[in-house]
């Protein structure tokens, strides 16, 4: 089935680690995102690709890094300098046309 | 740089009335996207809006969408418990995708 797979569910996460989202899709779209949600907030945009090897800081992109070496997969780092990391992220793609974003089912990450 | 306003941010109905949903945005695009969250959930697409003018209905939700007032909005009709989730818009411009705060409505009996 085609789709947008996140994994993992759930992270836990030391202080001070590196720790690397993975985002991959099967819906051949060029474009993808990373989302951070906090608890009852909307969402905020960290990066976004509109086509391999090719992407573009959001409005929180400190603290974060991206790849998009292949056009199926979008992973985000986390690094240690993201001060506050505990949130829900939600990766999503879309085919740059007329159709909506499709999402993943989110990483919950935690820092312990 | 693209901005999206929702309101109202919080929405609390009875069950059986009506409500307006209100998301505003500072481009000139004419793609917008509502969607739906459930606690915990990911994002689930209830619109798809690509011109002026679009209306789009599914159930008791109806969306539109003017271009021109850079206004989109998302109709409830005669709410039912089931509707109870955090509705988010979402503008794109140059694939430059950005969201709403979210409207969380709660459906009371």
């Amino acid at each position: 089935d085609g789709g947008i797979t996140q994994s993992p569910k759930y992270l836990f996460r030391k202080e001070g680690q590196n720790v690397t989202l993975s985002c991959e899709q099967n819906l051949n779209h060029d474009a993808m995102y990373w989302y951070r949600q906090d608890p009852g907030q909307g969402l905020r945009l960290i990066y976004y690709s509109q086509i391999v090897n090719d992407f573009q800081k959001g409005d929180i992109a400190e603290g974060y890094s991206v790849s998009r070496e292949k056009k199926e997969s979008f992973p985000l780092t986390v690094t240690s300098a993201q001060k506050n990391p505990t949130a829900f992220y939600l990766c999503a793609s879309s085919s740059g046309m007329n159709t909506e974003a499709f999402f993943g089912q989110g990483t919950r990450l935690t820092v312990v | 740089e693209l901005k999206v306003e929702q309101n109202p941010l919080f929405l609390s109905m009875q069950e059986g009335k009506n409500y307006t949903i209100y998301c505003n945005y500072s481009t000139t695009s004419d793609r917008l996207y509502w969607y739906r969250q459930d606690p915990g959930k990911s994002l689930e697409s209830l619109f798809v809006l690509l011109s002026n003018g679009a209306v789009k209905q599914e159930g008791r939700l109806m969306a539109s969408l003017d271009t021109k007032a850079r206004l989109s909005t998302l109709h409830i009709t005669a709410a039912v418990h089931d509707l109870s989730a955090t509705y988010f818009c979402a503008v794109v411009d140059n694939n430059d995708m950005r969201f709403g705060a979210g409207t969380r409505l709660t459906v009371k009996p």
